[in-house]
């Protein structure tokens, strides 16, 4: 079985553009979530989806925003960058909330 | 709030020992999962090892085991016969689909 998938896996963008990363969850899996991690601050929880709803969001600005379409794909979006906004994004799936957790490769954001 | 505490930045193991990675956490509620996931230079976040709260028996997968000590809010991970593949950045978590890490603790193996 196909593990999580997240793309793109780089990307670089400059202050005050947008950007939107996608992640594939397991098959099956219906639960996702999104964490950020950078060398100050950590892992951070983002926000977590279950059937297209939002069930859980983390301490994050506005400008962090998600989704989760009907296949559970999720994809979230940042805009208005900020130079604070660089960091290594990764998405879970499990298949339903407080299942474990299996992880993506993550999306490495640098922001210019 | 829910925080997590691992206290060792770097431990170091030579091959085939044993090293145990410290762990504590806090939390008011009653029910939850305790995790320990292995980040290896890719980066790519490999679940370990997994304990439900409300089981006394400590989990055990192969060469992985935890000390889960629910009154003293401990849960320390030890690898046995440490393998050069061990080496990465272990991180315990606290949570169910909302994960709270700790800062991880970097594992160095020597040969």
């Amino acid at each position: 079985k196909a593990g999580v998938t997240q793309t793109p896996r780089y990307l670089i963008k400059t202050r005050g553009q947008q950007v939107t990363l996608s992640c594939s969850p397991i098959s099956g899996h219906r639960s996702v979530s999104w964490y950020q991690q950078t060398p100050g601050q950590g892992l951070q929880f983002l926000f977590e989806y279950f059937s297209e709803t939002q069930r859980n969001k983390g301490n994050f600005p506005g400008r962090f925003s998600g989704r989760q379409f009907s296949n559970s794909r999720s994809e979230m979006n940042v805009s208005t960058l900020e130079l604070g906004d660089s960091a290594l994004y990764l998405c879970a799936s499990s298949l339903q909330p407080e299942n474990e957790q299996f992880f993506g490769p993550g999306t490495r954001l640098t922001v210019l | 709030a829910q925080t997590v505490t691992q206290s060792q930045p770097e431990m170091s193991v030579q091959e085939a020992e044993t090293v145990t990675l410290s762990c504590t956490y806090d939390t008011s509620e009653s029910d939850y999962y305790l995790f320990w996931y292995k980040q290896p230079p890719s980066r790519q976040m490999i679940l370990v090892i997994r304990q439900e709260a409300y089981k006394q028996q400590n989990a055990t997968e192969n060469r992985f085991s935890v000390n889960f000590q629910k009154a003293a809010k401990s849960f320390s991970l030890k690898i046995s016969d440490s393998q050069l593949g061990d080496a990465a950045m272990y991180f315990c978590a606290w949570g169910g689909n909302k994960l709270v890490f700790g800062a991880g603790t970097i594992l160095r193996v020597k040969s």
